[in-house]
């Protein structure tokens, strides 16, 4: 069954620090990938997403990922934190590229401290 | 255009009580979705369904029933709640980028 997993439930960083949150998926062909973002007692909102065109995708709020085949990987990074931040991120997938639903990982929480 | 939203809100229902969630998009797409959120779980997928006239059943089914009334409204069903279903229930519709589009959520707790 295809999976995804994020690993660490929980970041924490200092304000200004690299941002990296990590997700892998089991997926025998390349799957469709994406990160949503959902802030206390607020539905998902979309940050970015691999459609199989180029490998690094730049999202909204300064984040990107970037597909890494060889690792089955699609971890999330931003270059510097900020308090805004703050929220929890879910990694997911569409692993046959049918327009099937999403498999979601179990979500990591980001705190960020000044 | 409003994407897709969500009635109610907020719901409290006791163990036994049935209710219906509402689900409306206005985005002319084919397939919705049902998800549930839980602390730690991530979100699962309870149905969905692939165009007009059609659903199928997710990863967590049991106890739901839903409906896909016509291309733009997909309903989720309580017959009998219990404690098990206090969640967060997010319905979603698919565009033709693969982008799923969330409405804002109904909490829902059963006593």
């Amino acid at each position: 069954a295809q999976s995804v997993t994020q690993l660490g439930s929980h970041v924490s960083v200092s304000e200004g620090a690299l941002v990296l949150l990590r997700c892998n998926y089991s997926s025998s062909v390349p799957p469709y990938l994406f990160w949503y973002v959902q802030y206390p007692n607020q539905g998902l909102q979309l940050l970015l997403k691999y459609t199989s065109a180029a490998t690094l995708v730049k999202g909204i709020n300064g984040f990107e990922a970037e597909f890494k085949k060889s690792e089955t990987s699609f971890h999330l990074t931003k270059p510097s934190a900020h308090m805004s931040d703050a929220a929890e991120y879910f990694c997911a997938v569409i692993p046959n590229q049918a327009g099937t639903a999403l498999i979601f990982g179990k979500g990591t929480t980001l705190s960020v401290s000044s | 255009n409003a994407g897709v939203t969500q009635t109610p809100k907020f719901q409290v229902l006791k163990t036994g009580q049935s209710m219906t969630l509402q689900c409306a998009q206005d985005m002319n797409h084919n397939s919705m979705y049902w998800y549930r959120q839980d602390p730690g779980m991530g979100l699962r997928l309870i149905y969905y369904s692939a165009s007009e006239g059609t659903t199928d059943k997710g990863e967590v089914p049991n106890g739901y029933n839903v409906s896909r009334l016509n291309k733009r409204e997909f309903s989720l069903r309580l017959e009998s709640a219990a404690p098990s279903q206090t969640s967060v229930y997010f319905c979603a519709s698919i565009g033709p980028d693969y982008e799923q589009y969330f409405g804002p959520g109904t909490r829902l707790t059963v006593t």
